[in-house]
């Protein structure tokens, strides 16, 4: 399967402690992004990166939460002391920049659960 | 800042007719509006993208519209099957780093 995938699918923690989640892109896509789902809504944006450079974060995205992308492969999204708020499906994508327009391909997402 | 709302959370129709979804921005026009299909408990699927300078797009029973002016997207399923039940997900790429705003989706209903 050369889609992006998500490790772990499903995650449920205690208040407090700390979670981190892999995605695996699209190996030739240069451009990958972290999005949160939470039930009714659309994905949320919160940050991307072009090869491992991370070139934007969203205001949602509190210092509680970092992203890594070592050697512009895979990426890890990490939050520290979760909280209950933190609960919701954790969405990994992947494009090719190439000019224009910027096709996302989306992982299965990760879903956690903060009890 | 940017807002979308997609016309109704859920739409329910009967098998072989038309099913039009629509999706309407609030601010600047995007160089580029996105359509992306997403099954419960999956990640969204891509569909369709369209240019601001596109009125119109196809692709098989998909049809997407593309009105600057009135700030609006209608997506059209024609022939619509139940395999077509779903959410379908409007989205604006913001500026040129490719990053979505999506709109909360309109779950749509094909019954038999």
């Amino acid at each position: 399967d050369t889609g992006v995938s998500q490790d772990p699918r499903h995650k449920i923690t205690k208040r407090g402690q700390n979670v981190t989640f892999r995605c695996d892109p699209i190996s030739e896509h240069n451009r990958l992004y972290w999005y949160r789902q939470t039930l009714g809504q659309g994905p949320e944006f919160l940050t991307y990166f072009q090869n491992e450079a991370q070139l934007e974060k969203s205001r949602l995205l509190s210092d509680r939460f970092s992203a890594e992308r070592p050697k512009g492969s895979f990426s890890t999204l990490e939050i520290q002391r979760t909280e209950q708020g933190d609960s919701a499906m954790y969405l990994c994508a992947s494009s090719l920049e190439a000019g224009g327009a910027h096709e996302q391909f989306f992982g299965p997402g990760t879903r956690l659960t903060v009890l | 800042s940017q807002k979308i709302e997609q016309n109704s959370e859920a739409l329910n129709i009967q098998e072989g007719k038309t099913a039009t979804l629509t999706c309407n921005y609030t601010n600047y026009s995007p160089a580029y509006l996105q359509w992306y299909r997403q099954d419960p408990g999956r990640g969204p699927v891509f569909l369709l993208l369209i240019r601001e300078n596109e009125k119109e797009k196809r692709k098989e029973r998909l049809k997407v519209t593309f009105d600057t002016t009135l700030k609006q997207s209608l997506f059209h399923i024609t022939a619509s099957q139940p395999a077509d039940s779903a959410t379908y997900l409007c989205a604006l790429e913001r500026g040129s780093q490719g990053n979505l705003i999506f709109g909360k989706g309109t779950k749509l209903s094909v019954k038999p």
